[in-house]
């Protein structure tokens, strides 16, 4: 059974860093993927980050490009997300999810991790 | 920047059939992939590439696409299926990864 399991939400000042993370297992984790796409209270979906099975190659949404990093850990089947000035809008469940190549759906999703962003 | 527009609300009766839409101007081209998302729950995938199902999605569910527009049609509607539903893309111009905005399906 895939699992995918977020840690390292919180409450965070505006200006401020935090790091998540998301644990996975029941898949062969270095063939697939990871991605992390995020919900503001009451909103949509928005896609934040994905990064190649092997990290060669990472992407990023306008709207976080060069405050966030995402980076992966294939020995402990892992993947983070670096997030730095962080603003009030980026206050969201952030969900980490596996895709198979870059055409391919979000086939799992973990059941996300709270970040809010406010003094 | 690439845009996938749905309507924010559909309505429809149990037993009926239920339309979802998505539009954009490249997704011809594009495999659409269709998301369910209830109430405090994460979301999970029922349609990808058009119009696959993963295991354990019910037939009910079905994606099609023509021209601009791609479309999730959820047949005999239940109580059940009330949720939010939202279309997703790759725009591999930019590799931006595209949601639509999301549609929420009312059963009446």
């Amino acid at each position: 059974e895939v699992q995918l399991v977020e840690t390292g939400g919180g409450l965070v000042q505006p200006g401020g860093s935090l790091r998540l993370s998301c644990a996975a297992s029941g898949f062969a984790f270095n063939q697939y993927w990871m991605g992390w796409v995020r919900q503001a209270p009451g909103k949509g979906l928005e896609w934040v980050a994905n990064i190649k099975q092997d990290g060669s190659g990472t992407y990023y949404a306008d709207s976080v490009k060069g405050r966030f990093t995402i980076s992966r850990d294939n020995a402990q089947k892992s993947v983070s997300l670096q997030m730095t000035s962080l603003r009030a809008e980026d206050t969201a469940i952030y969900y980490c999810a596996t895709l198979f190549m870059a055409g391919s759906s979000f086939d799992y999703w973990g059941q996300g991790t709270l970040v809010t962003v406010s003094s | 920047s690439y845009e996938l527009t749905q309507p924010p609300s559909v309505s429809v009766a149990p037993g009926q059939t239920a339309r979802i839409t998505c539009g954009g101007n490249k997704i011809g081209s594009q495999s659409v992939h269709w998301y369910q998302q209830k109430p405090g729950q994460a979301p999970i995938l029922v349609v990808y590439d058009d119009s696959d199902r993963p295991s354990g999605i019910p037939e009910r569910l079905s994606g099609s696409k023509s021209g601009q527009t791609a479309t999730l049609t959820i047949s005999r509607v239940e109580a059940g299926d009330e949720a939010d539903y939202y279309c997703q893309v790759w725009d591999n111009t930019s590799d931006l990864w595209v949601f639509g905005g999301g549609t929420k399906l009312s059963v009446l």
